[in-house]
């Protein structure tokens, strides 16, 4: 069984479309993130919620606009895509959040490869 | 703020050789350090943490990192490599006062026959 899915793999898309990516987690987790990983590898979070509550959210253009239908699920919604949108997008959980969670491992989706055109 | 800083974007080693790769951080509070790995085409997967409970930390698949508060450092070892260890490596940091997890710029390791 897969902990933390992603769908699609790989997004190709033209620029000005908009697109989601769908993220769900069957761990029972609390928290859930979305990162960007750029061509050179560099990994940043851009959201984070917790219990369906955003309690991070980053330096990220409102094109983005991350939904959590319920605690298992964070889907990311992008707005008329730019070229420097292309990246790939990881989705992940963990169990608790701040003090708490400190120490918690964070699991990875398998990544979204979005190419805009 | 705090950051990590993974010197040496890429390292070469043959197999059977030791692997050491770097990392240092800078934090004013005390660091929780993490390490992990990403093989071709895959999500990320934690190989170990260091959660103040013992400064020398192991993990998975034969690595493990020592946490030196003097020297600023968390640089992980395997004292042999193995072919399938050829993957990136991202050492990351977290603090009590946020709830991000700040990744260093990763370093991808190449393992020769």
């Amino acid at each position: 069984d897969t902990a933390v899915s992603q769908t699609p793999k790989y997004l190709v898309t033209q620029m000005g479309n908009d697109k989601s990516i769908k993220c769900e987690q069957n761990l029972g987790h609390d928290t859930m993130y979305w990162y960007k990983q750029d061509s050179k590898k560099f990994l940043k979070i851009m959201f984070s919620y917790n219990n369906k509550e955003l309690i991070i959210n980053e330096t990220v253009p409102n094109r983005f606009s991350p939904k959590s239908p319920d605690k298992a699920h964070l889907n990311l919604h992008i707005n008329s895509l730019e070229l420097g949108d292309s990246a790939v997008y990881f989705c992940a959980s963990s169990q608790l959040r701040g003090l708490a969670g400190i120490t918690d491992t964070q699991y990875f989706g398998p990544g979204t490869r979005l190419t805009v055109l | 703020a705090q950051s990590v800083t993974q010197l040496g974007s890429h390292v070469s080693v043959s197999e059977g050789a030791l692997v050491l790769l770097r990392c240092n951080y800078s934090s004013s509070v005390p660091p929780y350090l993490f390490w992990y790995v990403q093989y071709p085409n895959q999500g990320l997967q934690l190989l170990l943490k260091y959660t103040s409970a013992a400064t020398l930390v192991k993990g998975i698949n034969g690595f493990e990192a020592e946490f030196k508060k003097s020297e600023t450092s968390f640089h992980l070892t395997k004292p042999s490599a193995h072919m399938s260890d050829a993957a990136e490596y991202f050492c990351a940091v977290r603090t009590y006062n946020t709830d991000k997890l700040i990744f260093g710029t990763g370093t991808r390791l190449q393992v020769f026959p």
